[in-house]
């Protein structure tokens, strides 16, 4: 299996600040990489697909670049509502595995 | 639109088999490129693939699972069923079943709500 590796686990940020959260694979996986936004009690919610393809209604603040082993999330000025927890996900091979999730919080 | 609705007892006792129905609306299970999986998650955790029907009726299981799970479709009822056996309290979880979009790009794009399981004697 391919294991996913996010970096880091949780991150303090304040609204108006540029973030980016890493995610590793354990191979190389092209651009079968996804990301997705999960708030407390909700399904998660997908963002960006193939590693840099904005989900359609996602705002533009979020985006994603990498390839390979190598991944990021950047949201590029934080609003309130992006405080939630983000993880990263291959689909390059079966079985589908995630990152272990990074959380975000207001600082 | 696309909506999926997971079914299913919220408790389970140990050593029992858990059978979980996912209702879904606004896609075929048989259109190419259309899949339907489960991803569980347990409290506080991160979430953790299970597995995967898709339009050819083919099935995918997690490597550590496998021995334990088993996923069926019904396209006539527009539903996908995953049973679970021997549970354990550590299967204590929320299950979501989600759509999968599989071409050049595969990823999950609808979710149902998820449906917390609670494994207790």
């Amino acid at each position: 299996d391919i294991q996913m590796t996010q970096s880091p686990s949780s991150l303090s940020a304040s609204v108006g600040d540029r973030v980016t959260i890493t995610c590793r694979a354990s191979q190389s996986i092209s651009t079968y990489l996804n990301w997705y936004q999960q708030k407390p009690g909700k399904a998660p919610t997908l963002l960006i697909f193939g590693a840099s393809s904005l989900q359609s209604g996602v705002p533009s603040r979020f985006s994603g670049s990498g390839s390979g082993p190598d991944f990021a999330l950047t949201i590029s000025s934080l609003q309130p509502e992006d405080f939630a927890t983000y993880y990263c996900q291959q689909s390059y091979s079966t079985p589908i595995t995630f990152g272990q999730g990074t959380r975000l919080e207001m600082k | 639109q696309v909506t999926l609705r997971e079914s299913g007892p919220a408790l389970v006792k140990p050593t029992q088999t858990l059978t979980l129905t996912c209702t879904f609306s606004g896609f075929s299970l048989t259109t190419t490129g259309m899949c339907v999986t489960w991803i569980r998650q347990p409290p506080g955790k991160a979430l953790e693939w299970l597995a995967r029907v898709d339009w050819e009726d083919d099935k995918y299981y997690s490597t550590s699972l496998k021995t334990r799970l088993t996923i069926s479709r019904d396209t006539s009822k527009n539903q996908v069923v995953l049973t679970m056996t021997s549970m354990d309290p550590v299967d204590t979880a929320t299950y979501f079943c989600a759509r999968i979009r599989a071409g050049r790009s595969q990823y999950i794009d609808q979710w149902g709500q998820g449906t917390l399981v609670t494994v207790s004697s």
